[in-house]
């Protein structure tokens, strides 16, 4: 069983829209990240909470607000996107220097 | 500052060929860990291994086999009697840091192998 789940699988969005990426775990890990992969690339790292407090912002553009309510859940809020910032984003779970766990990801589409 | 080279950006092998696939790394650091995810089509990635700098021990898991050899700064991962599902984008990792960075751990990827195995 997947023990990192991320919603929706896909999602299509205007650039004047608002949207959320939610990512759920159940592994106890205390530390949540956010990555953007393009296609043939490598994930690049956008985010990381650390206990629910945000601890890496890697230079992020403001139309993408992470949020951590609490040590399960992380959500990344997505607004005025443009055709760019259409990826895959990857949500992971882990505890400081052990193995991180990716979700399935969301693949986003900006129009 | 940490880098992984993946040199071989596509490879493709006839099913049950074995096949390896390289990875070096550069890190100032004397503790380290070094991890192989899987990357399927659906997109998920999928962790394999994790080696520490301070373990040198080679690894067998089923068909799959990694060589960690701090001198050459590599850790190669090979596939024994390759099947079609092993067919995917195979990232190499390297995270720096002794343990003491707790939420601020990176992980840097290499480019990625993609893996094609021809039934």
């Amino acid at each position: 069983d997947t023990e990192v789940t991320q919603t929706p699988k896909h999602l299509v969005m205007g650039m004047t829209n608002k949207k959320s990426l939610k990512c759920e775990q159940h592994m106890g890990h205390r530390a949540m990240y956010w990555y953007k992969q393009k296609a043939k690339k490598p994930p690049e790292l956008m985010f990381v909470y650390s206990y629910e407090k945000l601890s890496i912002n890697e230079s992020v553009p403001s139309r993408f607000s992470p949020e951590c309510p609490n040590s399960s859940l992380l959500n990344l809020h997505l607004h005025a996107l443009q055709p760019e910032d259409s990826a895959l984003y990857l949500c992971a779970t882990g505890t400081g220097q052990e193995t991180q766990y990716f979700g399935p990801g969301t693949r986003l589409l900006v129009l | 500052a940490q880098k992984v080279t993946q040199a071989q950006t596509e490879i493709s092998v006839v099913e049950k060929e074995d096949v390896t696939l390289d990875c070096v790394y550069e890190t100032r650091d004397t503790t380290y860990y070094l991890f192989w995810y899987k990357q399927p089509p659906s997109g998920e990635l999928v962790f394999l291994i994790r080696r520490n700098s301070f373990d040198e021990q080679n690894e067998i898991s089923g068909r799959y086999s990694w060589n960690f050899q701090k001198s050459t700064s590599s850790f190669n991962f090979t596939i024994t009697a390759s099947q079609v599902v092993d067919s995917a984008v195979y990232f190499c990792a390297l995270s720096e840091g002794g343990g003491y960075n707790f939420g601020n751990e990176k992980l840097t990827f290499g480019t990625g192998t993609r893996l094609t195995i021809i039934p």
